[in-house]
């Protein structure tokens, strides 16, 4: 079983509806868990990151962290297709020596259709 | 505020050969992390630099190398290049905590 597991898609929606992307993880000692959001040709970029368990938001994007389930979510309100890119769920340990390796999900891929 | 730049853009070699991949972080940044994105599995840690020493390397071969510089930017080398390393290798830089910037990666073709 991989550390991290993502649903690589593809999701089509139209504008203005509410997408859920989702990945499961198996390394209990992950303590931070971040999405980041890639374009075509770019690196990612860091949309939210959360430390341990509980839900944050920040304008249309919340990402929500269920430690008990080892279950994350992002959900992006009234998408737009400016948010068509691959979404990485990505995942760190608190180790000692200010390490951060991230461990990612392989991305899922988002289309907004106008 | 420069971001991660990372060069070159593309670098296509023959099998067997070498390749250099540069990066300069973010200016202050200290730790240095290389990332490689093969089609299909995603982005797999290679190595982390951090004030001029290799401090952890993913579960890749020696043949995997780099090195860190005293103005923080950062080499990867590539030696005996097969096929499959062919894939985007993407640098980041942080200076605290866990928030990376990542440049927009050095596209590597190997034929």
């Amino acid at each position: 079983q991989k550390e991290v597991e993502q649903d690589p898609g593809p999701l089509s929606v139209p504008e203005g509806a509410i997408v859920s992307l989702n990945c499961t993880y198996s390394n209990s000692a992950f303590q931070y868990f971040m999405w980041y959001r890639q374009y075509s040709r770019k690196g990612p970029e860091l949309l939210m990151y959360t430390y341990s368990s509980g839900n944050k938001e920040d304008g249309r994007f919340t990402a929500q962290v269920d430690k008990s389930s080892k279950y994350i979510s992002l959900f992006i309100r009234d998408s737009q297709p400016s948010d068509s890119a691959t979404y990485l769920c990505a995942m760190s340990e608190e180790s000692g020596g200010s390490n951060y390796k991230l461990t990612f999900g392989k991305g899922t891929l988002l289309t907004v259709n106008p | 505020e420069a971001g991660v730049t990372q060069s070159p853009t593309h670098l296509i070699k023959t099998r067997g050969q070498q390749a250099t991949l540069r990066c300069s972080p973010i200016s202050g940044h200290t730790s240095v992390y290389w990332y490689q994105q093969a089609l299909g599995l995603g982005l797999q840690f290679l190595l982390w630099y951090d004030e001029g020493e290799e401090r952890n390397r993913g579960n890749f071969p020696p043949r995997f190398s780099g090195r860190q510089f005293p103005n923080y930017s950062s080499e990867l080398n590539v030696n005996a290049l097969e096929l499959e390393d062919s894939a985007l290798y993407l640098c980041a830089s942080r200076v605290t905590g866990i928030r990376y910037t990542f440049g927009s990666g050095t596209r590597l073709t190997v034929v």
